[in-house]
This record gives C-alpha cells, sequence and structure tokens, in this order.
C-alpha cells in the first residue's frame, strides 16, 4: 500500500519567512494531493490540493508542487503569519485509500 | 451549508465497555470515510463507504472496530470491549463522491479508556 513520509516534523520559522514542508509518497498510482491544517483541537481543514496532472499550484501565500518522477510533493508558505501556525498534513490518495503524513508541527514567531 | 457533525465530542468510557460513534456527513454527500488520530500523531484511515457498496473495512485495526452506514446517510462506528490503546480522536470526512475528492472533516470524538 501507500506510505507517506513527511518532514521536518517540527518546524520554527519567524513572521514574515517562507516555510516549506516536503513529503514523498511510495506508490506511483496515487493521483492525487491534499494539505489540511490543523489547529490544537480542531478538525483538519484542506488548505490546497493537487492533482497528479499539474506540476504546481498556487493560492495566495500558498503553494504546492509535485514531481511526480521523484514522488515528492511540497507544502510552500510564503510572507508566514502567526496565524499560520498549526499543524499541516499531506496526503496521497489512490484508489478509494487516503494515507496521511505523520504532520508538520509549524510555529512562527512574531 | 451545515457541515460534517460528529457526536458525541467527547466520550469516557471503562475498559471492557462497548462505545458507539456518531458521523453526520455534509447532505449528498456518497463517500465517508473513519480516521483515527492518536495524541500528537497523523490520521489513520480506519473504513470508507461510497454509495451502497460494500465498505473498504481495510484500515480497522482489529475485529472489535466495526461500522455501519445506513441509508447511505449516517455512520456509526462501533468499538466493542475498549482497550486503553483505543483511546484517540476518532474523525470522520465525506466527500461529494468517491476517487480524488476534497474530503470534509468533523469536529471529531475524542475517546479515552479508562
Amino acid at each position: 500500500g501507500e506510505n507517506v513520509e513527511q518532514h521536518p516534523s517540527t518546524l520554527s520559522v519567524q513572521e514574515g519567512d517562507s516555510a516549506v514542508i516536503k513529503c514523498t509518497y511510495s506508490d506511483s498510482a496515487s493521483n492525487y494531493f491534499p494539505w489540511y491544517k490543523q489547529e490544537l483541537g480542531k478538525r483538519p481543514q484542506l488548505i490546497i490540493d493537487i492533482r497528479s496532472n499539474v506540476g504546481e499550484k498556487k493560492d495566495q501565500r500558498i503553494a504546492v508542487t509535485l514531481n511526480k518522477t521523484a514522488k515528492h510533493f511540497s507544502l510552500h508558505i510564503t510572507e508566514t503569519q502567526p496565524e499560520d501556525s498549526a499543524v499541516y498534513f499531506c496526503a496521497a490518495y489512490n484508489n478509494n485509500d487516503m494515507r496521511f503524513g505523520a504532520g508538520t508541527r509549524l510555529t512562527v514567531k512574531p | 451549508g451545515a457541515g460534517v457533525s460528529q457526536s458525541p465530542s467527547n466520550k469516557v468510557t471503562e475498559k471492557g465497555k462497548d462505545v458507539e460513534l456518531r458521523c453526520d456527513p455534509i447532505s449528498g454527500h456518497t463517500a465517508l470515510y473513519w480516521y483515527r488520530q492518536s495524541l500528537g500523531q497523523g490520521l489513520e484511515f480506519l473504513i470508507y463507504f461510497q454509495g451502497n457498496s460494500a465498505p473498504d473495512k481495510s484500515g480497522l485495526p482489529s475485529d472489535r472496530f466495526s461500522a455501519e452506514r445506513t441509508g447511505g446517510s449516517v455512520s456509526t462506528l462501533t468499538i466493542q470491549r475498549t482497550q486503553q490503546e483505543d483511546s484517540a480522536v476518532y474523525l470522520c470526512a465525506s466527500s461529494r463522491a468517491g476517487g480524488a475528492e476534497t474530503q470534509y472533516f468533523g469536529p471529531g470524538t475524542r475517546l479515552l479508556v479508562l
């Protein structure tokens, strides 16, 4: 089955800096890659997603890149703000099976 | 519109007791997923329902876990003879259709087995 690895597990940045979170997946048939943000005690919320026929997608300060050959995808957050502090999960989807990374705890220091 | 709802929000039970967790998906969503999230961990897939098809139970950790979805809408996750290691947040998500569709999560049920 699919295996998703996520790095780093924790990330601390200064407000205004960029943050990058990387994930790798094992199943080349995976075709959908969402990113979720989970604030403490709250439900995961989708922030951006990308499908396998696209290499990059951007939404304001958030962008995701996908390298199908290398089987890795990354989340980029620019101009970070304290409210970006949360746990971020990547996921890879194939054939009704969504596998999540272990999460990255992002702290943005004011 | 209304999002995914789950009940109860918190459940404390004694080891060995059975518990039932409920999920109300977004109206019209045909796909429903259950996940388990242990403290500080990622999400572990448990089971998937798509319409009236037989569920994908491949993620259920033991035969003490079962789930059903009546009428293609509400779902219940049942854990029999609960163990302390079952303590976790149980999250339900629904999507408009099966396949690579956005999943919308409920607030979760926080289960504590004493």
